[in-house]
């Protein structure tokens, strides 16, 4: 089992520019989430999906889009690339949202 | 104020020491609780889950007291290898997960 995984590891964007970030989970799990996490704010869910074909907004999903068209695959979109969205993306699993094992992380610097 | 405060410390503590650090909530709605344990520059792992009975899994102990709201993380015989940012998570809803910011802590030789 790989678990989840995140591509790719560092990405360096313009401002303007867009991007999909990619998670894939191999543990057959039906909700997925992706967070952000910025220095002395801890981690703020973006986006969720309970299964395939349904997402929701979490708590800070301005700027963001997603899909599920499988089990295994949440890929997050950024939109138009700003400032603001420089920050460490970290996509979860879980069974039922409880209990959510992490990938290891996107790390995104907008210029 | 937020929904879910922890002290961000650091806690300096030497080995073998106990540490306990709490973490408060705000909304009564929130009904599950947990510790994860993230390591610089890492993901967060899911450490423990949170009872109102207590949970205890080794050297580590979670309680959650729903009357004063808060939730709390006991470490025995503290190792070096504990030495990591400690997040408390609380679950209203499949859309309401509020993340601390995490308590840094530091065991020292």
């Amino acid at each position: 089992n790989a678990g989840v995984t995140q591509t790719p590891k560092f990405q360096v964007l313009k401002t303007g520019q867009s991007m999909t970030l990619q998670c894939a989970q191999d543990m057959n799990h039906e909700y997925m989430s992706w967070y952000r996490q910025d220095p002395g704010m801890g981690l703020r869910l973006i986006h969720y999906s309970v299964g395939a074909g349904i997402t929701d907004q979490g708590e800070v999903p301005n700027g963001y889009n997603v899909s599920r068209s499988t089990t295994e695959d949440f890929p997050l979109r950024l939109l138009s690339a700003a400032p603001s969205q420089t920050s460490v993306y970290f996509c979860a699993s879980s069974l039922q949202g409880y209990e959510q094992y992490f990938g290891p992380g996107t790390r995104l610097t907008v210029t | 104020r937020k929904e879910v405060e922890q002290d961000p410390g650091p806690f300096n503590v030497p080995e073998g020491a106990t540490v306990a650090f709490n973490c408060t909530y705000s909304n009564s709605a929130s009904q599950s609780f947990f510790w994860y344990r993230q390591d610089c520059r890492k993901e967060p792992k899911l450490l423990m889950s949170v009872y109102s009975s207590g949970n205890e899994d080794g050297r580590f102990t979670a309680q959650l007291n729903r009357a004063s709201q808060y939730i709390s993380l006991l470490i025995r015989d503290s190792k070096l290898s504990d030495s990591a940012t400690y997040l408390c998570v609380g679950y209203s809803s499949a859309s309401k997960i509020i993340f601390g910011s995490g308590t840094r802590l530091s065991i020292r030789p």
